[in-house]
């Protein structure tokens, strides 16, 4: 079964503009990774927060986390064509790599040159 | 790259059969972790070996077994197969109690006819 769910489930924008995808997820969370999947092949880490942690910047991406709405938010700014994937917000309920990964069931972004 | 790699890419096989899918972990880390991915879904969690022994199981049936050899290596097995078990099936690599973080290779694509 999921832990979580995406919203939207697709997301269509132009480059330049930013993308923001939200994640909901059911039980309380030790930490919560955003992946991407590029057509259907394999998932790349992009970035990592913390239960204690509420905002989390890597590069154009910006990483919310609200433990009490139990729910996270990806933004993307200055898109770029590149960018087109599936992004899939991933929770564990440890703090080990020991720990299975419990993937939502995704956000499919476009982005237009 | 993460340098985990899988073979085949993809496969063909007819329901009933038995197959084997392999997964080389990046260097120097000692878990795998197999995740079944439907189309249009998230991976789900299928197993996970930690230094040669199983490590947590998700909700899939006996017929999916595993293996970690002891250069880390994985391997995949499912018999008795079903048309339901048509997915990408990816395996993700990582070092243990090093954080929550895990390398997906590109996957293997099973098709059953």
């Amino acid at each position: 079964s999921q832990q979580g769910e995406e919203d939207p489930q697709a997301l269509s924008i132009q480059e330049g503009e930013n993308a923001t995808m939200n994640c909901s997820y059911k039980t309380s969370i030790n930490n919560l990774q955003w992946y991407r999947q590029n057509s259907g092949r394999g998932l790349v880490h992009l970035i990592l927060i913390r239960s204690n942690e509420r905002e989390k910047h890597s590069g154009r991406l910006r990483v919310t986390l609200d433990t009490s709405k139990k729910s996270s938010s990806l933004l993307i700014t200055a898109s770029r064509a590149a960018d087109t994937a599936s992004y899939f917000c991933a929770t564990t309920l440890g703090s080990y790599n020991t720990d299975k990964l419990i993937f939502g069931t995704g956000t499919r972004l476009q982005v237009f040159p | 790259e993460t340098g985990v790699t899988q073979s085949p890419t993809h496969l063909i096989k007819t329901r009933g059969q038995q197959v084997t899918l392999r997964c080389s972990s990046q260097s120097g880390h000692n878990t795998v972790s197999w995740y079944q991915q439907a189309l249009g879904q998230g991976p789900q969690f299928i197993f996970q070996y930690y230094r040669e022994e199983e490590n947590g199981r998700g909700n899939f049936p006996p017929r999916f077994s595993g293996l970690q050899f002891p250069n880390y290596s994985s391997e995949l097995n499912v018999n008795a197969l079903e048309l339901d078990d048509s997915a990408l099936y990816l395996c993700a690599s990582s070092l243990g109690r090093q954080g929550p973080e895990q390398f997906f290779g590109p996957g293997t694509r099973l098709t059953v006819l």
